[in-house]
């Protein structure tokens, strides 16, 4: 069955960076886009954009543009969510999804960024 | 940016009632506009697509309509496991959320 599996939690202080990783099995990773969907808690789910699997480009959200970076791993059937230069508003559970081969979500990794 | 507005913010319900949910962009967004249920601790959960195409495994209660600007998504008998947040989304023009629309107990 599909599973996305994200890193743990991480806390962070202010200007640090964080990367989140999310590992697919059950389909073939390369086939379909991963989403990246960040929710401060309480709040609505932003998109922040998605990385093709099988090419590695990537769109993001013009929020996101210079902040974030989305990589992939093929090998490893992994993606990965990098966000550089940490504020306090960035606090908040981020979600990868492969939405274009189902309604398939990870768990959610929550980011602290906390001095 | 398309902004989505849900109506109400909370909805008390109590269980076997009907709820009616509503969902307004600020331009057309064709036929692109999706549900989504959320629990606390889950990730949101996808119940209604192309407007009125529900999900793979959602049941027949749940139910979409509208067209370009105007949207609502009817619970036709509320359950227990139905109380939960629910946001629109459209698709149209990249992908943005209304604020949601908390359905609690009454």
């Amino acid at each position: 069955q599909v599973q996305l599996v994200q890193s743990g939690a991480e806390v962070r202080k202010p200007g640090a960076s964080v990367r989140v990783s999310c590992k697919a099995s059950g389909y073939t990773f390369i086939t379909y886009a991963m989403h990246w969907v960040r929710q401060v808690p309480g709040h609505r789910p932003e998109w922040m954009g998605w990385i093709t699997t099988g090419n590695g480009n990537t769109i993001y959200a013009q929020k996101f543009q210079g902040r974030v970076t989305f990589t992939r791993d093929t090998s490893a059937s992994t993606a990965y969510m990098e966000v550089s230069g940490l504020r306090s508003e960035d606090s908040a559970v981020y979600y990868c999804a492969a939405i274009d081969l189902g309604d398939y979500w990870g768990q959610g990794t929550l980011v602290t960024v906390s001095s | 940016e398309i902004v989505m507005t849900q109506s109400p913010a909370t909805l008390s319900v109590s269980p076997g009632e009907r709820a009616t949910l509503s969902c307004r962009a600020s331009q057309t967004v064709s036929s692109n506009l999706a549900w989504y249920q959320q629990k606390p601790g889950q990730a949101p959960r996808l119940l209604i697509h192309g407007v009125s195409t529900r999900a793979t495994g959602i049941p027949a209660r749940f139910s979409g309509s509208g067209s370009g600007t105007e949207f609502t998504l009817t619970i036709s008998s509320l359950q227990s496991e139905d109380f939960a947040v629910y946001y629109c989304q459209q698709y149209n023009n990249w992908r943005t959320f209304g604020q949601g629309t908390k359905v609690e107990i009454k």
